[in-house]
């Protein structure tokens, strides 16, 4: 089983729909998350971090539930630059500590359609 | 805006031949990563450093690849020899160790393909 799993998607959406993502993660002593964006041929950027309360930017809210090990992204009112692969990312705590490592689902691609 | 900077941007040889990439991360970050994403596997995490220490190279073959960075300003990457199957696109990534609000950035990524 992967350490972090999404739907692959395509997610294909018409302007102005609203869509949500979904991710499950294994590791139960995962310390931070995160939503990562990538465009086609480009390098991944972060989208914005998740918070155990939940947070919001403009049109994107992100949710996490550690209970369940799980996490989602939900943007409104999409625009056709939202089209993009978004990867869902978790920081594991191992034997270690905290190293900075991140664990990267496979992404779930977005298609905005005009 | 500080960016990490990967080259070469594209390589394409022959297989069995040495491929070098290289990264410079930004200046004051502690970790640098390295990373391989295909169609068919995603993301994957070949290796990274923490205070130029290696931490974890578990995710790269052993008997082909080698990760070393020889100061805070270079990280580099060798495939010897090369094959078909490591066409990819590698990413070097830098941060901090405690991530929290302060994640990864990612370089453009090194488009490898090997013939």
């Amino acid at each position: 089983r992967k350490e972090v799993e999404q739907d692959p998607g395509p997610f294909n959406v018409p302007e102005g729909a609203t869509v949500a993502f979904n991710c499950t993660y294994s590791n139960s002593a995962s310390q931070s998350f995160f939503w990562y964006r990538q465009d086609c041929r480009k390098e991944p950027k972060l989208l914005m971090s998740v918070y155990s309360s939940g947070n919001e930017d403009g049109r994107f809210t992100a949710q996490l539930n550690r209970a369940s090990q799980y996490i989602s992204l939900l943007i409104r009112d999409s625009k056709l630059s939202d089209s993009a692969t978004y990867l869902c990312v978790v920081n594991p705590l191992h034997g270690s500590g905290n190293t900075g490592k991140l664990i990267f689902g496979q992404g779930t691609t977005l298609q905005v359609k005009p | 805006d500080a960016r990490v900077t990967q080259t070469p941007r594209h390589k394409v040889t022959e297989m069995g031949q040495e491929v070098t990439m290289r990264c410079q991360p930004i200046l004051g970050h502690n970790t640098v990563f390295w990373y391989r994403q295909t169609m068919m596997q995603g993301l994957e995490l070949l290796a990274y450093f923490r205070n130029r220490a290696p931490l974890d190279d578990s995710g790269m073959p052993k008997d082909r690849f080698s990760a070393e960075m020889p100061d805070a300003t270079l990280a580099t990457l060798k495939i010897q020899p090369s094959e078909p199957r490591d066409s990819a696109v590698y990413f070097c990534a830098s941060g901090f160790d405690s991530v929290q609000s302060r994640p990864q950035h990612f370089g453009d990524g090194t488009r490898l393909s090997i013939l």
